[in-house]
């Protein structure tokens, strides 16, 4: 079976300041990791996702999240953090295998960046 | 092209009574999911489907049914609605491969069993 964890139900931050939102992983072979985020009211809005090669990956509105294999861990990044950066982010994972297609969600993590 | 699509967007629904939630998507996209948002919970996976004519369990599949007869439309069934199935749904859709096959969501259907 797979799953995802985000271990951090709230982070806060100062505005300028680095985020950082966690999420480990576990999944039979190879992972696809992708990271959402909701506004309020909102549906699920796409940010970036990991499918091979380079460990970095840049998404939208300036986010970044690194792949770890040996951590199993897909942390989401920004240098610089927004107000407008507050929201509900989750972390998924689908299995790259032909014979699990289902898409897990971890059980969120709300960021708020005070001004 | 208007992406992912939910029928209704809110609704009201006595204990016991029965309701279809539509999803319908433009991106000839051959996954589809149901998913159910609970505060603290984040999302979970009610069922999927894989294309047309199939349908899978998710991890909450209990008291609901779904039917994916055409490709771009996957419908979740509620037959006897409880107050435990207040929630917000969400519809997503995804290719299997591709440059692109990350999951695009609907807006979400607020229901209410009361």
């Amino acid at each position: 079976a797979q799953s995802v964890a985000q271990p951090e139900d709230q982070v806060n931050v100062a505005e300028g300041n680095p985020l950082t939102v966690k999420c480990t992983y576990s999944v039979s072979g190879n992972p696809y990791l992708f990271w959402y985020v909701q506004y309020p009211n909102r549906g699920l809005q796409f940010l970036l996702k990991y499918i091979t090669g380079d460990n970095l990956v840049k998404g939208s509105y300036g986010f970044e999240a690194e792949f770890n294999k040996s951590q199993t861990s897909f942390h989401l990044k920004k240098p610089s953090a927004l107000v407008s950066d507050s929201a509900l982010y989750f972390c998924a994972v689908r299995a790259s295998t032909s014979d699990d297609y289902k898409l897990s969600f971890g059980a969120g993590t709300t960021v708020t960046v005070r001004a | 092209n208007a992406g992912v699509t939910q029928t209704p967007k809110f609704r009201v629904l006595k204990t016991g009574q029965s309701m279809t939630l539509l999803c319908a998507q433009d991106m000839n996209h051959e996954y589809m999911y149901w998913y159910r948002q609970d505060p603290g919970m984040g999302l979970r996976l009610i069922h999927y489907s894989v294309g047309e004519g199939t349908t899978a369990k998710g991890e909450v599949p209990d008291g609901y049914n779904v039917s994916r007869l055409k490709k771009q439309n996957f419908l979740l069934g509620l037959e006897s609605a409880a107050p435990s199935q207040t929630s917000v749904y969400f519809c997503a859709s995804s290719k299997y491969r591709g440059p692109i096959f990350e999951a695009f969501f609907g807006q979400g259907t607020r229901l209410t069993v009361v």
